[in-house]
């Protein structure tokens, strides 16, 4: 059981490039989300979804876009980066339904942007 | 302001040396709170959720109990392998996960 897996484990980018980052869980869960951790200030919710096409802004959303057309997979795009997007980002995973509070983490992607 | 605060930022303790991390939180409503273990380069692991003042939960060497205000975390007799940095977040009644707040952690040192 694989759980939560998340690509690249790092990632340089230069101002201005963009990209995507990976997340798919193999749980079934209906509830997907994705957190940045920075240094002092905990994890802040980027943006989440609640099932197959239906996404919303959490906290930090700007910069940010996501979609969700399988309930196994739920990428972060990045459509132009900036240095202040450097962090660490966590995809999360719930079952919505029952034990709906437990979030099922992934092991995070390193981001820097130059 | 709906806020979780955590306090020590970093501990370090000999082994055997018992201990209480602290978690304060203010939010109009508290639906949950939970504690979280998170190890260098991973994702945080769940470890307890609490529901209402004066409730309390045990596993192994920690037991995180719950007041209006504040959790605490009790960490008896540590040993080197509960080093990790330990993540508080608090849900509001009547809201969904976007509104789970997580705190910044302790990162706590445990020296053989």
């Amino acid at each position: 059981n694989a759980g939560v897996t998340q690509t690249p484990k790092f990632q340089v980018l230069k101002t201005g490039q963009s990209m995507t980052l990976q997340c798919a869980q193999d749980m079934n869960h209906e509830y997907m989300s994705w957190y940045r951790q920075d240094p002092g200030m905990g994890l802040r919710l980027i943006h989440y979804s609640v099932g197959a096409g239906i996404t919303d802004q959490g906290e930090v959303p700007n910069g940010y876009n996501v979609s969700r057309s399988t309930t196994e997979d739920f990428p972060l795009r990045l459509l132009s980066a900036a240095p202040s997007q450097t962090s660490v980002y966590f995809c999360a995973s719930s079952p919505w339904v029952s034990d709906r509070e437990k979030l099922f983490f992934g092991s995070g992607t390193q981001l820097s942007v130059l | 302001e709906d806020q979780v605060t955590q306090s020590p930022e970093a501990l370090r303790l000999q082994e055997g040396e018992s201990s209480s991390l602290n978690c304060s939180y203010t939010v109009s409503g508290l639906r949950g709170l939970f504690w979280y273990r998170q190890d260098p380069g991973k994702g945080p692991e769940f470890l307890f959720t609490l529901y209402s003042a004066g409730e309390e939960k045990e596993k192994e060497r920690l037991k995180a109990t719950l007041t209006k205000k504040e959790s605490f975390l009790h960490i008896t007799a540590p040993k080197p392998e509960d080093s990790a940095t330990y993540l508080c977040a608090v849900q509001e009644v009547k809201t969904s996960y976007d509104k789970v707040i997580f705190g910044p952690g302790t990162s706590l040192s445990v020296i053989p």
